[in-house]
């Protein structure tokens, strides 16, 4: 069992829907980033939290330390939101971990 | 900020030869990261420094890989001999505020090595 699962793997859209990608771990952490990668391959920081919620414009992160789970929240869905979003923890000793990605494609 | 410089942006190789990716971090962090993606693996960390010396390489996958950072401001990624199953996409990343991978990271670009 990966120690960060994703869920779902692929997600399609319609524009203007509300998303919700789903991570859990199984590990102790320090804290959890969320990643997302455009097709161009670039990767951009999206959140890094340890407890309760950040908001970032139409970005919501989520985490619950005691349930092990983090869930990413986008509102108002955009076609350019289409990336892979990608989970990591960061471990007590300073290493990595990270999640398969979610595929999200939002549609106009 | 430039952001995290890395390079070359795409490097082709022939299977022997040795390979350098080159990464320049954000100005004042001091932390920096190696990871490498693939396909069949995603990202993977290789390596990370905390103010220059090497606190983890255990993700480094055999002795072929090296990884250096003489200064706060360059790090080099080696691979000698490389092989085909080294063809990927390495990023860097850089961290600051204390350092360490808890803390917001910047990735660079990406460097995509393709071993022939």
């Amino acid at each position: 069992k990966n120690e960060v699962e994703q869920s779902p793997q692929n997600l399609t859209a319609q524009e203007g829907e509300f998303i919700t990608i789903n991570c859990s771990y199984s590990v102790g952490i320090s804290a959890l980033h969320w990643l997302q990668q455009h097709p161009g391959g670039g990767i951009v920081s999206l959140f890094m939290l340890s407890s309760g919620k950040k908001k970032h414009g139409r970005l919501i992160a989520t985490i619950n330390i005691q349930e092990k789970h983090s869930s990413l929240h986008i509102t108002a869905s955009h076609p350019r939101d289409s990336a892979v979003y990608i989970c990591a923890v960061g471990l007590n000793n300073n290493d990595m971990r990270f999640g398969a990605g979610t595929r999200l494609t939002v549609k106009p | 900020d430039a952001g995290v410089i890395q390079s070359p942006r795409h490097e082709v190789t022939e299977m022997g030869q040795e390979v350098t990716l080159r990464c320049k971090p954000i100005s004042g962090h001091n932390s920096l990261f190696w990871y490498r993606q693939t396909m069949m693996r995603g990202l993977e960390l290789l390596i990370y420094f905390n103010n220059n010396v090497p606190i983890d390489d255990s993700g480094m996958p055999e002795d072929r890989f090296s990884a250096k950072m003489p200064n706060a401001s360059f790090s080099t990624l080696k691979i000698q001999p490389s092989e085909p199953r080294d063809s990927a996409v390495y990023f860097c990343a850089s961290s600051g505020l204390g350092g360490g991978a808890n803390y917001g990271y910047t990735f660079g670009s990406g460097t995509r090595l393709t071993v022939v």
